[in-house]
């Protein structure tokens, strides 16, 4: 069983288009996350969520929005794509606090062209 | 603010040791760290409370100096399975939130 899958693993699309990736956890976790990952492998927050906050990192444009239907799930959003938006996506989750680990999706390579 | 990593490329025959270091501007509750294969996700290594706290894991083990807002991971006699992407994450005491390091790629060559 996939402690966190993401879907989907690759994505290309268009400029303009919206698209969503998914994410879904069954290991209980109640903090859930989304990192950036550029060409150069930086791992950049996104987002994090519990039940109680969303946590947006103030750069991200709000062309991304995170939408979580219950603790298990977090998908993101992302509205008229542009050619910068290519990258890595990863979905993580952990307990909350600040002394847990966070386990990762396999990542959807998104590609706009 | 990111932690910044030292040194970005690491390359090593195996058998050899590394050390990275993980620098953050700010103060910390707890540093991770984090291993990523090339086409996989970051996995898991080891976590490090404040106090000056060392873990262990397999022949990698870490140190954190809460008072410098530094950690090291220190990478004894490399196997080629250690060749990978690493990366500090930091916790800081006022947020939940996991950011990581810049990240130093790591090649281990028999």
């Amino acid at each position: 069983d996939t402690a966190v899958s993401q879907t989907p693993k690759y994505l290309v699309t268009q400029m303009g288009n919206d698209k969503s990736i998914k994410c879904e956890q069954n290991l209980g976790h109640d903090t859930m996350y989304w990192y950036k990952q550029d060409s150069k492998k930086f791992l950049k927050i996104m987002f994090s969520y519990n039940n109680k906050e969303l946590i947006i990192n103030e750069t991200v444009p709000n062309r991304f929005s995170p939408k979580s239907p219950d603790k298990a799930h977090l998908n993101l959003h992302i509205n008229s794509l542009e050619l910068g938006d290519s990258a890595v996506y990863f979905c993580a989750s952990s307990h909350l606090g600040q002394v847990h680990e966070a386990f990762f999706g396999q990542g959807t390579r998104l590609t706009v062209v | 603010q990111q932690p910044v990593q030292s040194p970005q490329a690491v390359i090593l025959r195996e058998g050899e040791d590394a050390v990275i270091n993980c620098s953050s501007s700010k103060a910390l509750y707890s540093v991770h760290w984090y291993r990523q294969k090339h086409g996989e996700a970051p996995v898991f290594l080891m976590i490090l409370l404040k106090g000056g706290e060392q873990k262990g894991h397999e022949k990698i083990s870490a140190s954190f100096n809460e008072k410098k807002q530094q950690s090291s991971l220190y990478l004894t006699a490399s196997q080629l399975s250690y060749s990978g992407t690493y990366f500090c994450g930091t916790e800081g005491g006022d947020t939940d939130k996991l950011i990581f390091g810049t990240g130093t790629r790591l090649q281990v060559f028999p």
